[in-house]
């Protein structure tokens, strides 16, 4: 059972668009999120996480928004470029147990 | 920093024998996980480590399923017997663990092919 919910599957952007990435949870005790990139035959690694008492947060071209009372969060890339064509995971945690989405491959087109 | 070094990258194996898949964290990093990624369930955490110590273990699928830290650089994850459904790519990550949100660092994965 996915205690956090990804959508879409996939997705296909022209470079220089917005990419968008969202994510559900249901337990209330997860209290740190992060976004965790994946190129192919590579480990994931964090790109960019967020706590629950802030609403948004933006790193370069990166930004999470979360609504805490829709239990809900999304990864924004803004001015998608060909470099971050990838596969992108959100997670949860509690307790230093992470809980991972099922993945969204990103296709940035040229 | 070499990173967290798994060992090795793809294996190979015929049901019923054992395999040892092996794990060198990063040095100085307390906490120590093993996760599963397959195409059905995604990325699914079997047992982390504290200190060398198991903390949590219920990930692990069932009893063919063990893993051991016997000091701060080496971890190891055994199947045995193995199985086809047990053909995945397993990560090993660490974690300086300074709280719950510090950040897991993955190895590059074992490709594990049991036929």
């Amino acid at each position: 059972q996915q205690q956090v919910k990804q959508s879409p599957q996939s997705l296909i952007v022209q470079k220089g668009g917005i990419s968008i990435i969202n994510c559900a949870y249901e337990n209330t005790a997860f209290d740190y999120f992060p976004w965790y990139q994946q190129f192919p035959g590579k480990g994931p690694a964090l790109l960019i996480a967020i706590r629950p008492d802030v609403s948004e947060k933006k790193e370069g071209r990166f930004t999470i928004s979360f609504n805490k009372s829709a239990k809900q969060f999304s990864l924004h890339i803004m001015d998608s470029q060909p470099g971050d064509s990838a596969t992108y995971f959100c997670a949860a945690s509690y307790d230093y147990k992470l809980s991972f989405g099922a993945g969204t491959t990103v296709t940035v087109r040229a | 920093d070499a990173g967290v070094i798994q060992s090795p990258r793809h294996e190979v194996t015929e049901m019923g024998q054992e395999v040892t898949l092996r794990c060198k964290p990063i040095s100085g990093h307390d906490y120590l996980f093993w996760y599963r990624q397959t195409m059905m369930r995604g990325l699914e955490l079997l047992i982390y480590f504290n200190n060398n110590v198991p903390i949590d273990d219920s990930g692990m699928p069932e009893d063919r399923f063990s893993a051991k830290m016997p000091n701060a650089s080496f971890s190891t994850l055994k199947i045995q017997p193995s199985e086809p459904r047990d053909s995945a790519v397993y990560f090993c990550a660490s974690s300086p663990g300074q709280g719950n949100n510090s950040p897991l660092h993955f190895g590059n994965g074992t490709r594990l092919t049991v036929t």
